[in-house]
């Protein structure tokens, strides 16, 4: 199957510091991917499409400039979240688009992010 | 994508059939029906989708009703480990990758010992 990862799976920092989350496709490659930010008992809110080799597209709502996106390469694309605050804890998923016969998405495990 | 509407919760004694249902009665001809869950601090995992005929594979069946207005997903024999939320997602098949998957707010199935 496709396999996505997100890296790191758990992370805590400090109010007004940047955190980069990674997201790679390991056995496939990607020309989209997508980010999603959930908060508790909520469900899954799109926050941003990333297409290799190109700008983002963010939601309505999303603020580009501190949910920074990079897709440089087929298999990877990070979300970078800038000085971020308490209100930005939250899981951050990622999922990633397959062409392989059947066009389809596939999801990472997630990270967790704790702003203090 | 048409709207589907889940129950919020539901409760299913471990080693019995978890019936989920979804109702999405505005679904068009050229929708599929998708089911995905969500352990919890996972993302989510795709189970299965159909279009008007049932559909099994080696996780759960899907039970399409014959006017498509709604639907059922069976785990034949339900295990702890599937506590979960189950989203039901219509949207058409060909669709499925260059859009961002919609999520509703599903339904929290708790097994139970």
């Amino acid at each position: 199957g496709a396999v996505v990862s997100q890296h790191p799976s758990r992370v805590i920092c400090k109010s007004g510091t940047s955190v980069k989350i990674e997201c790679r496709s390991l056995d496939f490659q990607a020309t989209t991917m997508f980010w999603y930010r959930q908060f508790p008992k909520q469900s899954l809110m799109l926050m941003a499409t990333s297409n290799e080799g190109s700008k983002a597209t963010y939601e309505q709502g999303v603020e580009k400039d501190k949910f920074l996106i990079n897709h440089a390469s087929l298999t990877l694309s990070t979300l970078t979240v800038t000085s971020a605050h308490p209100e930005d804890s939250s899981f951050y998923i990622c999922s990633a688009r397959v062409s392989r016969g059947r066009d389809e998405q596939f999801f990472g495990p997630g990270t967790r992010l704790t702003v203090l | 994508d048409a709207k589907t509407t889940q129950p919020p919760s539901m409760d299913c004694a471990e080693g019995r059939a978890a019936n989920l249902p979804c109702n999405h009665s505005t679904i068009s001809g050229n929708e599929y029906v998708y089911w995905y869950r969500q352990i919890h601090s996972q993302g989510p995992q795709y189970i299965i989708h159909g279009l008007k005929n049932n559909e099994t594979n080696e996780m759960a069946s899907l039970i399409i009703t014959e006017d498509r207005k709604s639907s059922t997903l069976i785990l034949p024999h339900a295990t702890l480990r599937d506590t979960a939320v189950y989203y039901c997602i219509v949207r058409v098949a060909e669709d499925t990758g260059r859009r961002a998957l919609t999520f509703g707010s599903g339904t929290r199935l708790q097994v139970q010992p």
